[in-house]
């Protein structure tokens, strides 16, 4: 595609559900990236995908979120039983490759956890 | 492990007027890349400028340019002739090259953000 799609661009859910968070990324970008941004805050890194495989998952917040990567296109991010503070914007980029080339970001999924 | 600080959480500009943003950053590596991202109230980040560590010229595009002092470990940004379309976050992001090694290499860490308002 022309730039990154994300969806949906906002997701209301109680606390307790799950959510799928899915991104597209730039047609030809081997690298994908999710961050998450709480309001007022900086971006906190989640996790990357070089094609198809996440060499570092280590900044996942917990057991509840998960990600994946299939066809080394579109990646979908999981949150299981949802709390309060998962609210925030999650935001994913991708680049020609991993630590090459400028990130492209969308325009992000704005989840409210109520 | 890197850090990026930008301690402005607020900064205002009258249009037509200039502006600094602060960065500074923390890191043991002596190649790496700095980046200024911009965020608008449509979320969506785009990279106003960059510069590589090894480059000892100051990066410029248009009416963005940095201030690099390497030894400082400081990186900021100026915006010259401030427009209304300049408002919006700033994000300071720091990036080791890919083949230094490690998966956390490459990885882009980002500062805080200093939200920008320009008054006309």
């Amino acid at each position: 595609g022309a730039g990154v799609s994300q969806s949906p661009s906002n997701k209301v859910t109680e606390k307790g559900k799950d959510v799928e968070l899915r991104c597209d990324p730039i047609s030809g970008h081997t690298a994908l990236y999710w961050y998450r941004q709480s309001l007022g805050q900086g971006l906190e890194f989640l996790i990357y995908f070089q094609g198809n495989s996440a060499p570092d998952k280590s900044g996942l917040p917990s057991d509840r979120f998960s990600a994946e990567r299939t066809g080394g296109s579109v990646s979908t991010l999981t949150i299981q039983r949802t709390q309060q503070e998962d609210s925030a914007v999650y935001l994913c980029a991708s680049s020609l490759a991993w630590g090459v080339g400028e990130l492209f970001f969308g325009e992000g999924s704005r989840l409210t956890v109520l | 492990a890197q850090t990026v600080t930008q301690s402005q959480p607020e900064m205002s500009v009258q249009e037509a007027e200039t502006v600094t943003l602060s960065c500074t950053y923390d890191t043991s590596e002596s190649d790496y890349y700095l980046f200024w991202y911009k965020q608008p109230p449509s979320r969506q980040m785009i990279l106003v400028i960059r510069q590589e560590a090894y480059k000892q010229q100051n990066a410029t595009e248009n009416r963005f340019s940095v201030n690099f002092q390497k030894a400082a470990k400081s990186f900021s940004l100026k915006i010259s002739d401030s427009q209304l379309g300049d408002a919006a976050m700033y994000f300071c992001a720091y990036r080791t090259p890919s083949l230094a090694g490690g998966t956390s290499y490459g990885k882009l860490t980002f500062g805080q953000g200093t939200i920008l308002t320009v008054h006309p």
